[in-house]
């Protein structure tokens, strides 16, 4: 069965400290991979994608992800926290397949990030 | 939110009536989806809908209805056999690379 875990409910970094949001997968063929942010009471807005190519992702807001095809991860990383990236991140997957499915995504629960100053 | 309107915003409504929340998009997407989120659970899928006068049920349609009669509209209505409504709905839309683009969603209370 097609899944994704955010294995954190909850993330709290300082401010200018590097902060990750965890992302594993589980799908049956190869996956695509997305980043997506959240402000309170706000709909989703795209991060980052890996569809294929470089393992490492560059995005929005100065975000980059890693896909692990080993590890089948795909963690969200930024080198420096900013109190404005405290937000609701959501991590979901769709995959290669030609049947009625195609283009759905399967969400993580979500990952609470809080940046303080 | 990318070309994505959701109206009302905040919907109230009493238990046992329906209620219809609007999905419009000028981004000419073929694909449209209606997604639920309740606090801790990420999002759900409802409906969606690849083509115009086709649509799929999600993991979770009992007590939803849509409709595709037009490209850029995927009106939801809530049925009174939802039995726990209350929810922030969105809608989103799709491109050809994969990627969805989400309305600012519409926050339903049911009472």
């Amino acid at each position: 069965a097609q899944s994704v875990a955010q294995p954190e409910d909850q993330v709290n970094v300082a401010e200018g400290n590097p902060l990750t949001v965890k992302c594993t997968y589980s799908v049956s063929g190869n996956p695509y991979l997305f980043w997506y942010v959240q402000y309170p009471n706000r709909g989703l807005q795209f991060l980052l994608k890996y569809i294929t190519g470089d393992n490492l992702v560059k995005g929005s807001y100065g975000f980059e992800a890693e896909f692990n095809k080993s590890q089948t991860s795909f963690h969200l990383k930024k080198p420096s926290a900013l109190v404005s990236d405290s937000a609701l991140y959501f991590c979901a997957v769709s995959w290669n397949d030609r049947g009625s499915t195609l283009g759905r995504l399967y969400f993580g629960r979500g990952t609470q990030l809080t940046v303080w100053p | 939110d990318g070309g994505i309107t959701q109206s009302p915003k905040y919907l109230f409504r009493k238990e046992g009536q329906n209620v219809t929340l609007s999905c419009e998009q000028n981004l000419n997407h073929d694909a449209m989806y209606w997604y639920r989120q309740d606090p801790g659970q990420g999002l759900r899928l409802i409906y969606y809908s690849q083509i115009v006068n086709d649509f799929q049920k999600g993991d979770i349609a009992e007590g939803y209805s849509v409709s595709r009669e037009k490209k850029e509209s995927f009106p939801l209505t809530v049925t009174s056999a939802q039995k726990n409504p209350t929810a922030f709905y969105l809608c989103a839309s799709k491109d050809s690379a994969y990627e969805q683009y989400f309305g600012p969603g519409t926050r339903l209370t049911v009472t």
